[in-house]
């Protein structure tokens, strides 16, 4: 069964620093992975996905993932983090041999930014 | 904006009630999906559309019916809920079911309380 794993409830960070959300997943076959973000009161926000090809994606408002298929691992990173960064992270996987299409959502990370 | 809009963003209902929660999608979307978030919980998923079509029914108590009219809308009709069904309804949508590269674009969530 497709599972997906974000160990860290809460992740702090000063701003201007590097900041690393973490994801690892379990599935069958090729992944399509998934980061999402969501502000308070507002629906998740596609923030990028990796599909095949090159191990480091890069997404919107300066984020990006590396995929690591040995770890199985798709943690979100950005070189210099900001305070409208604070929001609730959620990484999510799809698809692999059995997977069929559901999308599979972590529990989500809060990630807070220190001014 | 994503181009996914949800009414109402705010509902209180008794346990007697009937209502019912309304998305719109403005994307050329083929596939709608209902989500459930609660707080601390993944996201769980409870109905998916396809053409119009039901695809995905995960379990859910028959006091939640959906509806497809059209590819464009979405409906989650609400009778004789349960305080433990209060949380925030997630409609999203994506161009297809079947691709699992497709990205979700969700709304903003309707935040049901049941008194």
């Amino acid at each position: 069964a497709q599972s997906v794993a974000q160990p860290e409830d809460q992740v702090n960070v000063a701003e201007g620093n590097p900041l690393t959300v973490k994801c690892t997943y379990s599935v069958s076959g090729n992944p399509y992975l998934f980061w999402y973000v969501q502000y308070p009161n507002r629906g998740l926000q596609f923030l990028l996905k990796y599909i095949t090809g090159d191990n480091l994606v890069k997404g919107s408002y300066g984020f990006e993932a590396e995929f690591n298929k040995s770890q199985t691992s798709f943690h979100l990173k950005k070189p210099s983090a900001l305070v409208s960064d604070s929001a609730l992270y959620f990484c999510a996987v799809r698809g692999g041999n059995t997977g069929g299409f559901k999308t599979i959502f972590g529990a989500g990370t809060r990630l807070f930014v220190k001014a | 904006e994503t181009g996914v809009t949800q009414t109402p963003r705010h509902l209180v209902m008794g346990m007697t009630n009937k209502k019912s929660l309304k998305c719109e999608q403005h994307l050329g979307h083929n596939a709608m999906y209902w989500y459930k978030q609660s707080a601390k919980k993944p996201l769980e998923l409870m109905f998916v559309y396809s053409l119009e079509e039901r695809v995905e029914n995960n379990s859910v108590p028959s006091r939640f019916s959906p509806e497809c009219p059209n590819s464009s809308h979405l409906f989650l009709h609400l009778h004789t809920l349960q305080p433990e069904d209060s949380a925030l309804y997630l409609c999203a949508s994506s161009q297809t079911w079947g691709q699992g590269t497709d990205t979700q674009y969700f709304g903003p969530g309707t935040r049901l309380t049941v008194l």
